[in-house]
């Protein structure tokens, strides 16, 4: 199976501040299949990116995605108070779907 | 507006066995895959299989194989998941999402708790 590697594990920052997520993959994934989700304490995660760097409906534009192959990172450009959360990466196109282990996004 | 939603928490006995469902509201039901993951205490996501009910053929991770299964009832647009022999460790919130095969997952249910304990 693919195994997602997503570093840092925890990341402090402040609102206003950017923030960089990597997430890399054991072997090459396709970009149509990757994808970014954001995950608060008690609720059900929320698809933020799909396809390296498509936003999902709703998303706002300071979320990015990028990469391709075996490096993909989730760009936030300013962080606002609601972006502090545990963001996850996903591949989907090879069974199994696998999720990185998360990255924590805290202030 | 598609909307899934999953049954109550349950508190188990270890060895025992849990069956979780998760309804569809609205939206296509039969041509959706419905997967399961769970995120146990402290711990990232982590998927489980899923179900494509036109087909009624599941997919398990290897992890969950022998202990998993998930169905699909058309009639009802519920999706099921069992998972026997349970042990401390399975302890965990449990979410079903639904998507088409090959798509990331954009519905998502509200999450069960399952507290496995003595």
């Amino acid at each position: 199976e693919i195994v997602l590697t997503q570093s840092p594990g925890t990341l402090s920052l402040s609102p206003g501040e950017r923030a960089t997520l990597s997430c890399r993959a054991s072997q090459s994934v396709s970009s149509t299949y990757l994808a970014w989700y954001q995950h608060k304490p008690g609720q059900a995660p929320r698809l933020l990116i799909s396809g390296t760097s498509s936003r999902a409906s709703g998303v706002p534009d300071r979320f990015s995605g990028s990469g391709s192959g075996t490096d993909f990172t989730l760009t936030v450009s300013s962080l606002e108070p609601e972006d502090f959360a545990v963001y996850y990466c996903q591949q989907h196109g090879i069974p199994p779907i696998t999720f990185g282990g998360g990255t924590k996004v805290e202030i | 507006q598609v909307q899934l939603v999953q049954s109550g928490a349950e508190v188990k006995r270890p060895g025992s066995s849990v069956t979780i469902s998760c309804k569809t509201h609205g939206g296509t039901f039969d041509n959706y895959a419905v997967s399961w993951v769970r995120q146990a205490p402290g711990q990232g996501l982590e998927y489980m299989g899923r179900v494509l009910p036109v087909l009624g053929s599941a997919s398990y991770t290897q992890r969950f194989q022998d202990r998993v299964t998930i169905t699909a009832d058309k009639s009802t647009r519920t999706t099921y998941l069992q998972l026997r022999g349970l042990r401390s460790d399975d302890t965990a919130l449990y979410f079903c999402a639904r998507a088409l095969p090959w798509d990331p997952w954009l519905d998502w249910g509200q999450g069960t708790l399952v507290t496995v304990s003595s």
